[in-house]
């Protein structure tokens, strides 16, 4: 049964980069595409772009000025980084298996924006 | 990009009774390319459906999911307990992909 789990920083500062490990264990990270997703305090989700274990892409365009999403597959694990964060990035970022729809999904980490 | 939806935004009902969610497409879905998602405070959300109405593995069949086009429901037949959080929808049809902003059903 594959599990995740992410991993980084639960503060960051204004204007620097929010950097966040997901890894994966119980399977390959071959075996599907890998996503990102946020969830702002009391709101509802939103995409932030996957990856495929070729390093093939897709972000949404409302973040893809700023957004890089990496894999390395001899740690099975994939990364996320968003530069020149704002409180408005503070959220729960979830890593989660994609197939089209999200499954399954890591624990969430809260990343906090602040000075 | 497309916009999702959801009514009503807080779902009040008994345990037992039957649930009926609604998810709104601004845009045509294509393929019913449609999930459900269940999420409780402090825990990920959890896959309950895809494509508009298959079953995840696991999930118990009170759930059923219908709908195509721009217009969805996810059913509950009757309330369990454990049934009551915040059920959100999302599209895979179309990039970028999308979630409408969750029904919170509670206990009346």
């Amino acid at each position: 049964q594959v599990q995740l789990q992410e991993s980084g920083p639960g503060l960051v500062k204004p204007s620097e980069t929010l950097s966040l490990t997901c890894t994966v264990s119980g399977g390959s990270i071959s075996s599907y595409y890998w996503s990102w997703i946020r969830q702002p305090p009391g709101r509802g989700l939103e995409w932030i772009g996957y990856i495929y274990y070729t390093g093939s892409t897709d972000y949404n365009p409302s973040l893809k000025s700023r957004v890089a999403i990496s894999v390395d597959t001899s740690k099975n694990q994939f990364s996320l980084k968003l530069r020149s964060v704002t409180a408005a990035d503070t959220a729960v970022y979830y890593c989660a298996g994609t197939h089209n729809w999200f499954d399954p999904w890591g624990q969430g980490t809260l990343v906090t924006v602040s000075s | 990009e497309i916009v999702l939806t959801q009514s009503p935004g807080t779902l009040s009902l008994s345990a037992g009774e039957r649930a009926t969610l609604s998810c709104r497409a601004s845009q045509s879905v294509r393929s019913s390319q449609l999930a459900w998602y269940q999420q409780k405070p402090g825990q990920a959300p959890r896959l309950l459906m895809y494509g508009a109405s298959s079953r995840a593995t696991g999930i118990p069949d009170r759930f059923s999911g219908s709908g195509s086009g721009t217009d969805f429901t996810l059913s509950i037949s009757r309330l369990e307990p454990e049934d009551f959080a915040v059920y959100s929808c999302q599209q895979y049809g179309t990039s970028p992909w999308t979630f409408g902003q969750g029904t919170k059903v509670e206990i009346k």
